[in-house]
């Protein structure tokens, strides 16, 4: 079945340190991957569609320049934390569908992201 | 605008009890309907889906799910529970009026006791 890597799965870091999370599709091509960040007690909240060679598509509220996306290729989507701070703390999950309509999403396993 | 309600935010039952895990949506046209069960520190997988067709659904690990476009629900369900499906389940919907944005519900936690 479809695969979604996610790397690294924990990340711990001082105060203002960048950080980029890999997002890979293995056995699939994927135009579009999904960013979420899901907050303590299970809400999933989706923050950008990445959407291969082209920029990425933010929800109302999350800040374009604070999570930056790049979809580089068909199999590879990153979301980089910028100048992280504390409250940016929380579990990132990405996903990818090997086609649209009524293919389900395939998920990463998550990163948790720390700051210090 | 598309929503998902879980209105339930624990569930609890005995193992080998049948189990009932609610949702319900508002999409315009038809939906997609998903649902999706994550494990601690992991990502979703998928269980099941409903695009059209037999309004009862059977996905992985003996779970299926009824959809009943009246009442705009998409219920999970499994006849006999196990400790192991103790998990956070999430339903989703995608609108298929062009749209490919899916919208996740706010979880149930399943709790099943020995």
């Amino acid at each position: 079945g479809a695969v979604v890597s996610q790397h690294p799965s924990r990340v711990i870091c001082k105060s203002g340190t960048s950080v980029k999370i890999e997002c890979r599709s293995l056995d699939f091509q994927a135009t579009t991957m999904f960013w979420y960040r899901q907050f303590p007690k299970k809400s999933l909240m989706l923050m950008a569609t990445s959407n291969e060679g082209s920029k990425a598509t933010y929800e109302q509220g999350v800040e374009k320049d604070k999570f930056l996306i790049n979809h580089a290729s068909l199999t590879l989507s990153t979301l980089t934390v910028t100048s992280a701070h504390p409250e940016d703390s929380s579990f990132y999950i990405c996903s990818a569908s090997p086609g649209q309509g009524v293919q389900p999403q395939h998920f990463g396993d998550g990163t948790r992201l720390s700051i210090l | 605008a598309q929503s998902v309600a879980q209105p339930e935010d624990q569930v609890n039952v005995a193992e080998g009890n049948p189990l009932t895990v609610k949702c319900t949506y508002s999409v315009s046209g038809n939906p997609y309907l998903f649902w999706y069960v994550q494990y601690p520190n992991r990502g979703l997988q998928f269980l099941l889906k409903y695009i059209t067709g037999d309004n009862l659904v059977k996905g992985s690990y003996g779970f299926e799910a009824e959809f009943n476009k009246s009442q705009t629900s998409f219920h999970l369900k499994k006849p006999s529970a196990l400790v192991s499906d103790s998990a956070l389940y999430f339903c989703a919907v995608r609108d298929n009026t062009g749209g490919f944005k899916t919208i996740f519900g706010a979880g149930t936690r399943l709790f099943v006791k020995a």
